[in-house]
Parts: C-alpha cells; structure tokens; sequence
C-alpha cells in the first residue's frame, strides 16, 4: 500500500524559499501512470491545489502560483519536491502532498495523501 | 479562491440521511467528473467518491454521489457520529490552461 510523507521546514523566513519534499513509499515513484500533487489549506480554511509533475515529468501549476512554484522530483529517493519562491505570510498553511490517479475517461482523483506539515511564513 | 460552492454546514441525528450540494460551472463540473474528500478533524483528506459516484474499496455504501449537469451532490445514508468532518467536492477546471478546483468545504454535524 502506497504510503505518502511530507518533509520539511515548518517555519520560513518572509521573502525566501518554501522547500518541501514528499516521500513515497511502498511503490516506485516511477512505476505507474501518476500524477505527484501539492496542496495546502490554510488553518481554518478550504484547500488549493498547487501543481503536479506526471510521470513523464511534465508538469501543470495552478494560474494564481505559477510564476513562484516549481515541482520536482528525485527518482533515486523516491521523493518529489516542492518549491515556493518569494513567501509571504498568506503563504502560512499545512502543505499535503497526494497521489494523482486517472482513468481512461480522463476522470482525474487524489489518494492516497500525505499526513500533511505546518509551515509557517515568519521572521 | 474556491470555485466550487458548498453548503457551509449541515447536520443530522444518527440515522438520518444529509445531502450536500456542490455547485459550478461548465468549465469544471460541467466538463469534468467530481471527486469527494472527507476530512475528520485534524487529520488529512481522505478519498470518499471519485469519477462522479464511484467508491474506493473501504468506503461504506451509505455514501452515494451524483451529478447532473453544473452540480454534484452527495449523499450519507444512515448518519453516523464517525460521519462528522468537513466534506469537499472537487473537480477539474479546463479555464485559465487547466488546473484542479476545490469545494467551499461542509461541515457536517451529527446531532
């Protein structure tokens, strides 16, 4: 059973760098038609998708972040990575990373999820 | 930032059936299938419906979804106090290059 697990620093400096990893175990991040999702949800607020790399490693980042997301990953650690440039404290959330499974419908769904880590944007 | 539109609460007594609609347009529910997620509190989303009304091995058959049109609905049959969580609907969006949409979010009660 494919298990998912946020890594990462839970405070970051206003202006810097988010830097998030997931590591998956229990399969091989290379192996399957995936799709390796970020999404967060501020503290008492609903949840926004941040991006996705596919398996081939193309990748497909929400309109409202694009221009500071980049996802990544690392075959060799079965890990795929967030980054978030220029943070600011409307970046404060709890950060999922979730597995992004398809059909030949082109129906498209998250599972299994990440436990989820607080960062939070401060000095 | 949500662009799907939920119910902020509902409830009901243990046996009871709650629905919840979710609502959007036709670039997202409208285009695409929804998928559900329940969160119980403090922990992380957990997949419940996906592809419109199709459960994931491990979901009790008290939840149902459906959607006709630009909404979604779903259905817990048979309330249970384990039922109280916050429920989202989801869906593709094919606007601004494509991007996944999110539900307001429904916090179901269990009285």
């Amino acid at each position: 059973q494919v298990q998912l697990q946020e890594s990462g620093p839970g405070l970051v400096k206003p202006s810097q760098i988010l830097s998030l990893s997931c590591t998956v175990s229990g399969g091989s991040i290379s192996s399957g038609n995936y799709y390796w999702n970020w999404i967060r949800q501020p503290a008492g607020k609903g949840l926004e998708w941040i991006g996705r790399m596919y398996s081939s490693g193309s990748t497909n980042y929400n309109p409202s972040l694009k221009s500071r997301v980049t996802i990544s990953v690392d075959t060799s650690k079965n890990q795929f990575s967030l980054n978030l440039s220029s943070v600011t404290a409307a970046d404060t959330a709890v950060y999922y990373c979730a597995r992004g499974d398809w059909n030949y419908a082109g129906d498209l769904w998250f599972d299994p999820w990440g436990q989820g880590t607080l960062v939070t944007v401060s000095s | 930032q949500s662009v799907l539109t939920q119910p902020p609460s509902a409830s009901g007594t243990p046996g009871q059936r709650v629905t919840i609609s979710c609502s959007g347009s036709s670039s997202n529910i409208g285009s695409n299938a929804v998928n559900w997620y329940q969160q119980l509190p403090g922990t992380a989303p957990k997949l419940l419906i996906y592809s419109n009304n199709q459960r994931p091995s491990g979901v009790p058959d008290r939840f149902s979804g459906s959607k006709s049109g630009t909404s979604a609905s779903l259905a817990i049959s048979g309330l249970q106090s384990d039922d109280e969580a916050d429920y989202y609907c989801a869906a593709w969006d094919d606007s601004l290059n494509g991007r996944e949409v999110f539900g307001t979010g429904t916090k179901v009660t269990v009285l």
